[in-house]
């Protein structure tokens, strides 16, 4: 069974256009995350829900809204997708949010391409 | 301000042998979590080894061991025996403090390495 799941795997898109990433965990963890990693393969949080509060919000842009119906998902839309979002979008979950011992599990990413 | 520095972009290691792959952090915290990743060509992160701030030992896991010297600042992953499924991208993290409301995990540029037969 997998852990940590996100669709689609990949996704191809138009400048300008809406799309949406979809992540779900089945460890019964209490906290979710968003991660992107560049074409540098550097990774940075954007954003954290724990229990279907949001937590952390990095200086993302506003086209970009993250949706928890609940603790076991958590959603990625992206509004007016532009050249600059193409990147691998993992989401990951802890069982909690606040402890420095928390292990975060990734998902598979999201290879998102804007052309 | 808290970091994560690899400075070995790239590593490259014969089947069999032992490679240690270097990491540093800065943090003020007296609490802290320090994590390796592995992101093999299909893009996956998988989870290797976690070591804690207080920790007196240094983690193990297998293969994978972690060289923790708090004094230094380093937490230097140590694989044995290496394989050529170890070929892959590794990811130093510290656990941080993103706000008062929770914690995210902060990575350093990451090293390639590569494992010949």
């Amino acid at each position: 069974d997998t852990a940590v799941s996100q669709t689609p795997k990949y996704l191809v898109t138009q400048m300008g256009n809406d799309k949406s990433i979809k992540c779900e965990q089945n460890l019964g963890h209490d906290t979710m995350y968003w991660y992107k990693q560049d074409s540098k393969k550097f990774l940075k949080i954007m954003f954290s829900y724990n229990n279907k509060e949001l937590i952390i919000n990095e200086t993302v842009p506003n086209r970009f809204s993250p949706k928890s119906p609940d603790k076991a998902h958590l959603n990625l839309h992206i509004n007016s997708l532009e050249l600059g979002d193409s990147a691998v979008y993992f989401c990951a979950s802890s069982r909690e949010g606040r402890a420095s011992t928390d292990t975060q599990y990734f998902g598979p990413g999201t290879r998102l391409t804007v052309l | 301000a808290q970091k994560i520095t690899q400075t070995q972009p790239g590593m490259f290691v014969q089947e069999k042998e032992a490679v240690t792959l270097d990491c540093t952090y800065d943090t003020s915290d007296q609490s802290y979590g320090l994590f390796w990743y592995k992101q093999p060509s299909s893009g996956e992160m998988i989870f290797l080894i976690y070591q804690g701030s207080y920790d007196e030992q240094n983690a193990t896991e297998g293969r994978y061991s972690l060289n923790f010297q708090k004094a230094r600042k380093s937490a230097n992953l140590v694989i044995s025996a290496s394989q050529l499924g170890d070929s892959a991208m590794y990811f130093c993290a510290m656990r941080v403090w993103a706000n008062q409301a929770g914690t995210a995990l902060i990575f350093g540029k990451g090293t390639t390495l590569s494992v010949s037969s």
